[in-house]
């Protein structure tokens, strides 16, 4: 069965600072891989997705992630963190499956102004 | 503006009572989804129905049901039997050919004294 793992609970960065934020699935095939954003007490946001090509994805707000095949992972990433980027974020693989998505258990991410 | 409510944001009930979330969409999609959250363990899978008067059970079913009598409205209950009800439940809808592109409401908090 697919999974994700977020290594990181938790992180904190100073505002302009760099940010990647890790992502590692495990699937025996190529799969679709998606990060998303939540609010403290909202729902969620999609930042970026992967499906296939090129694999470095522009997302919203400045975020990017690239999918990387031999180290199963996809990792997030922003060159200067805002306060404002402050939020938990789970990234997500879909693989057709029982039509649902599998979600890591989210980084929860601290900007420190 | 198309999208998902949910109702309320916040619900509180006594244990032992059977308790109904309300979700809607006016996404015009035929897939609709339930999930539960929980600090540190990202989200389940509870239900989903691709289809008015269908359902299928997600990853933790025991102790919820669902109806979907109408395409635009998929409610949950949360039964007496479901052990530990205390969650925030986020509904989510989809094209059912494209069960990987998922939008979320904004969630219900449910707490149970």
């Amino acid at each position: 069965a697919q999974s994700v793992t977020q290594p990181d609970i938790h992180i904190t960065v100073s505002e302009g600072a760099s940010l990647e934020l890790r992502c590692n699935y495990s699937y025996g095939a190529t799969p679709y891989l998606f990060w998303y954003v939540q609010s403290p007490g909202q729902g969620l946001q999609l930042l970026l997705k992967y499906f296939s090509g090129d694999t470095l994805v522009q997302g919203i707000k400045g975020f990017e992630a690239e999918f990387k095949r031999s180290q199963s992972s996809f990792n997030l990433r922003k060159p200067s963190v805002h306060w404002s980027d402050a939020a938990e974020y789970f990234c997500a693989v879909y693989t057709g499956t029982a039509s649902k998505l599998t979600f890591g258990t989210g980084t929860r991410l601290q900007v420190t102004l | 503006d198309g999208g998902i409510t949910q109702s309320p944001k916040y619900l509180f009930r006594k244990e032992g009572q059977n308790v109904t979330l309300s979700c809607e969409q006016n996404l015009n999609h035929d897939a609709m989804y339930w999930y539960r959250q929980d600090p540190g363990q990202g989200l389940r899978l509870i239900y989903y129905s691709q289809i008015v008067n269908d359902f299928q059970k997600g990853d933790i079913a025991e102790g919820y049901s669902v109806s979907r009598e109408k395409k635009e409205s998929f409610p949950l209950t949360v039964t007496s039997a479901q052990k530990n009800p205390t969650a925030f439940y986020l509904c989510a809808s989809s094209k059912v050919s494209r069960a990987d592109e998922q939008f979320f409401g904004p969630g219900t908090r449910l707490t149970v004294l």
